[in-house]
C-alpha cells in the first residue's frame, strides 16, 4: 500500500518571506512524487515531480522540492512567498513499476498574507 | 484537445436519480484516472483505465459506480440511484502509458450535488 501524510492543514507566511509544506510518504519501493497546486472551483494544476536523478528538483512559479529518502520526505519550498501562492497544495506518490495510480495527501492550504 | 475536459461542470440531482458524467482526456493519452474529491479533503481514487479496459477499479465505493471507456477515448462514470453522500467534485486525469515526464493532467471537475 502507498500513503502520504500532509501533516499540515494549514501554512501560514508572509509575503517575501520562504515557504515550506511538508509531505512524507510510505511506499514499498522507489517512489514517483508529485506536487500539484488547487485554486478555488478549478481543478489540479501539476507544479512539479520527483521521478529519479537530483534530488531537489524544481518547478513551475519558483517552486522546488527535495526528495529524502531516508527521511520519506518530499517537502515543498520557495525562497520568496507571493500572495498569488495561495491555495490548496496537494503531494501524491505512486510506485514507480507498477500501475502508476497516484495517491494523494488530505492537502495542506497555504495562506500568503501581504 | 489541449487538456482533460469534463462536463458538466456541475450537476444537481436529486436523491434516487442516475447520473452520467464525462471524461474527454488529451488525445493520445491512454491513461485515465477517476478521482472523487470530497470538501477538505484530498482526491481519492476510484477507478484507472489502460485504453479500454478497467486495470484497477478498487477505489468504487459499492455497485452503484460503473465507469466504462468503450473505444479508449472518452470515459463516463455512472452513478445509479444516487445518494446524499454521494456529492463530491468528480476529477479526472489522464497520462501517456509509462510517461510521467509532465505528471497527470487532471480535468477541472464536476461538482456532482444530490439533494
Amino acid at each position: 500500500a502507498q500513503s502520504v501524510a500532509q501533516p499540515e492543514d494549514q501554512v501560514n507566511v508572509a509575503e517575501g518571506n520562504p515557504l515550506t509544506v511538508k509531505c512524507t510518504y510510505s511506499v514499498s519501493g522507489n517512489p514517483y512524487l508529485f506536487w500539484y497546486v488547487q485554486y478555488p472551483n478549478r481543478g489540479l494544476q501539476f507544479l512539479l515531480k520527483y521521478i529519479t536523478g537530483d534530488n531537489l528538483v524544481k518547478g513551475s512559479y519558483g517552486f522546488e522540492a527535495e526528495f529524502n529518502k531516508s527521511q520519506t520526505s518530499f517537502h515543498l519550498k520557495k525562497p520568496s512567498a507571493l500572495v498569488s501562492d495561495s491555495a490548496l497544495y496537494f503531494c501524491a506518490v505512486t510506485l514507480s513499476g507498477g500501475s502508476y495510480i497516484p495517491t494523494f495527501g488530505r492537502g495542506t492550504s497555504l495562506i500568503v498574507h501581504p | 484537445g489541449a487538456g482533460v475536459s469534463q462536463t458538466p461542470s456541475n450537476k444537481v440531482t436529486e436523491k434516487g436519480k442516475y447520473v452520467e458524467l464525462r471524461c474527454d482526456p488529451i488525445s493520445g493519452h491512454t491513461a485515465l484516472y477517476w478521482y472523487r474529491q470530497s470538501l477538505g479533503q484530498g482526491p481519492e481514487f476510484l477507478i484507472y483505465f489502460q485504453g479500454t479496459g478497467a486495470a484497477d477499479d478498487s477505489g468504487l465505493p459499492n455497485d452503484r459506480f460503473f465507469a466504462v471507456r468503450p473505444e479508449g477515448s472518452v470515459s463516463t462514470l455512472k452513478i445509479q440511484r444516487t445518494e446524499r453522500g454521494d456529492s463530491a467534485v468528480y476529477l479526472c486525469a489522464s497520462s501517456p502509458t509509462g510517461d510521467l515526464n509532465y505528471g497527470y493532467t487532471f480535468g477541472s471537475g464536476t461538482r456532482l450535488t444530490v439533494v
